[in-house]
């Protein structure tokens, strides 16, 4: 069974600098992986995905991710954040090969201020 | 208008009380989802459809009943609950049940028990 880490239960930013939000995982067989971010009162929207390629991905929003498979991590990086990007961040893992049985992490909250 | 669209936003209930949660997917998919979101926890995938047919059930409690009339419609009948129940209630679909597939959640049903 795969397991998602996220460390950092709330990430405090101010606007326009850098953030990364970190995510590692656990699993016994190759995966896939994917940020999503849910904006208050609203689901959640896919950010970007890992499938399989470059091990850095681009995403909307101008968030990018690189998979370090050495590692098991799939980090979440923007260089200069705005206000709107408050809002709380999910990464999620899945085996490949399999069913869409995404293993969510517990999310991480970002907080961006003036 | 979202690609998945759930109703009601809100609903407060009491334990001996049925009620049912509405999902309608407008993207033509093959694969339907309810996952449970509770504070401080990761998204919980509770049932999945493919093709109308129930393919997963994840140890979710009786009181949850969930029906799939067609590819289009999901429902989350509720009959019951006890107040641990009280969470927000995601439906979410895929293009179909392949893992590498992106999930496209609904706003969710913040349900309350009382």
């Amino acid at each position: 069974a795969q397991s998602v880490t996220q460390l950092d239960s709330q990430v405090p930013v101010f606007e326009e600098a850098p953030v990364e939000l970190r995510c590692n995982y656990s699993s016994s067989v190759s995966v896939y992986l994917f940020w999503y971010v849910q904006y208050p009162n609203q689901g959640l929207q896919l950010l970007l995905k890992y499938l399989s390629g470059s091990t850095l991905v681009k995403g909307i929003n101008g968030f990018e991710a690189e998979f370090n498979k050495s590692q098991t991590s799939f980090h979440l990086r923007k260089p200069s954040v705005h206000i709107s990007d408050t809002a709380e961040y999910f990464c999620a893992v899945v085996n490949t090969g399999t069913a869409s049985k995404l293993t969510f992490g517990t999310g991480t909250r970002l907080q961006v201020t003036l | 208008e979202t690609g998945v669209t759930q109703t009601p936003r809100h609903l407060v209930m009491g334990m001996t009380n049925k009620k049912s949660l509405k999902c309608e997917q407008h993207l033509g998919h093959n694969a339907m989802y309810w996952y449970k979101q509770s504070a401080k926890k990761p998204l919980e995938l509770m049932f999945v459809y493919s093709l109308e047919e129930r393919v997963e059930n994840n140890s979710v409690p009786s009181r949850f009943s969930p029906e799939c009339p067609n590819s289009s419609h999901l429902f989350l009948h509720l009959h019951t609950l006890q107040p641990e129940d009280s969470a927000l209630y995601l439906c979410a679909s895929s293009q179909d049940w392949s893992s590498g597939n992106t999930i496209y959640f609904g706003e969710g049903s913040w349900l309350t028990v009382v």
